[in-house]
């Protein structure tokens, strides 16, 4: 059974920095885009970037482009997301998702999500 | 930005009910349209891709319909499992976007 699991999250300044963290297992991380996908307290779902299977295409939304930056490791099943110029708006929960695809061009569905961890910026 | 719009917001029913959700793409999709079950405390859970294909392990009294810029997502009799919000997604272009949401509550 596909699982990812999200790590990282909690407390951070306004202008600080996060780095999170996806273990995936029970699929072949190396063959699938993998994205991240917030949702602030209480909202609905917002798209935060995608990374293509072997790690050389890159999307991001404009709320977080030139401060987000999505990265994998595929020798270690983990996909990861560094944050940076943290805002108060950037509160969420981040959601690891699985895409069914290696590449997604014109943007994908996702098949599998992880838990969930919380970032909470604030002074 | 393709806008997706969900209507309602919020569904009252009962068990055994039909319900139907709408969501509106601001240009057309053709069929490039998820439908997604999430309820509180948890991920999301694809339930429909490609507008109508129903997902492995999906019970079939979920059901997806349209193209271009119209979609539904029915719930052919309602279950208590079934409580939840959902909302639609478009991949037909970057940024993909999410509908706010439509929220099933127990009538």
């Amino acid at each position: 059974e596909a699982q990812l699991l999200e790590s990282g999250g909690g407390l951070a300044q306004p202008g600080g920095s996060l780095r999170l963290s996806c273990a995936a297992s029970g699929f072949t991380f190396s063959d699938y885009a993998m994205s991240w996908v917030r949702q602030a307290p209480g909202k609905g779902l917002e798209w935060v970037s995608l990374l293509s299977a072997r790690g050389d295409t890159t999307y991001y939304a404009d709320s977080v482009k030139g401060r987000f930056t999505i990265s994998r490791d595929n020798s270690k099943n983990t996909l990861y997301l560094q944050m940076n110029s943290l805002r108060a708006e950037d509160t969420a929960v981040y959601y690891c998702a699985k895409a069914p695809a290696s590449v997604c061009s014109t943007s994908c569905y996702r098949n599998v999500w992880g838990q969930g961890t919380t970032v909470t910026v604030s002074s | 930005d393709i806008q997706m719009t969900q209507s309602p917001s919020t569904l009252s029913a009962s068990v055994g009910d039909s319900v139907t959700i709408t969501c509106r793409a601001s240009q057309s999709i053709t069929s490039w349209l998820a439908w997604y079950q999430q309820k509180p405390g948890k991920a999301p859970r694809l339930l429909i891709s490609k507008a109508s294909s129903l997902e492995s392990g999906v019970p079939s009294r979920f059901s997806g319909s349209g193209s271009g810029t119209e979609f539904t997502l029915t719930i052919s009799s309602l279950q208590p499992d079934d409580f939840a919000t959902y909302y639609c997604q478009q991949y037909n272009s970057y940024p993909e976007t999410f509908g706010q949401g439509t929220k099933v509550e127990i009538k």
